[in-house]
């Protein structure tokens, strides 16, 4: 049993290039999140879908946007990639209470 | 205002002791409430869901106070393994709102 899962786990950008996080999960859930995890700031929101065809913005959207292709899979894109984006991302689902994340994928952008 | 405010810590307990933390969070029409824990940067995973009337699972005491808007985390006879990083999770609607952490250290 999968889980959910994150792909690449490693990446790193140059500046202004473009490239999309990939996130699966196989559990059947409705509801899947994109996460931003920097020092001292915790898991901050970046764009949430509460159900297959609807997407909403988080806390920190600006420079990303979100496709939820079916129920399984919830992509995160980066069309001008900034340093600022260096960060840690985390992919999670959730259905009723509880959330189950991915490893989640360590970008840089140089 | 963060939706959900934590204590950062970092709390350095020895072994065998209590620790006590809480979180705040700025919507009262929030529905449910948990406790994740975090190893070292990798992803989060439940500790426990926070009830209102309180709840214990072994070692750990979660309490809520929606008058307040406040929840805490008590973790009794702490061990090594314990130390960690604790996430304040706050659900609205189906949004999923994490706190910063707060870091907890049990030391020998």
């Amino acid at each position: 049993n999968a889980g959910v899962t994150q792909t690449p786990k490693f990446q790193v950008l140059k500046t202004g290039q473009s490239m999309t996080l990939q996130c699966a999960q196989d559990m059947n859930h409705n509801s899947m999140y994109w996460y931003r995890q920097d020092p001292g700031m915790g898991l901050r929101l970046i764009y949430y879908s509460a159900s297959e065809g609807t997407t909403d913005k988080g806390e920190v959207p600006n420079g990303y946007n979100v496709s939820r292709l079916n129920k399984r899979e919830f992509s995160l894109r980066l069309e001008s990639a900034a340093p600022s984006q260096t960060s840690v991302y985390f992919c999670a689902s959730r259905q009723n209470t509880e959330a189950f994340f991915g490893q989640g994928t360590r970008l840089t952008v140089v | 205002r963060k939706e959900v405010e934590q204590d950062p810590g970092p709390f350095n307990v020895p072994e065998g002791a209590t620790v006590a933390f809480n979180c705040t969070y700025s919507n009262s029409a929030s529905q449910s409430f948990f406790w994740y824990r975090q190893d070292c940067r990798k992803e989060p995973k439940l500790l426990m869901s926070v009830y209102s009337s309180g709840n214990e699972d072994g070692r750990f005491t979660a309490q809520l106070n929606r008058a307040s808007q406040y929840i805490s985390l008590l973790i009794r006879d702490s061990k090594l393994s314990d130390s960690a990083t604790y996430l304040c999770v706050v659900l609205n609607d189906y949004k999923l709102s994490f706190g910063a952490g707060t870091t907890v250290t049990v030391r020998a």
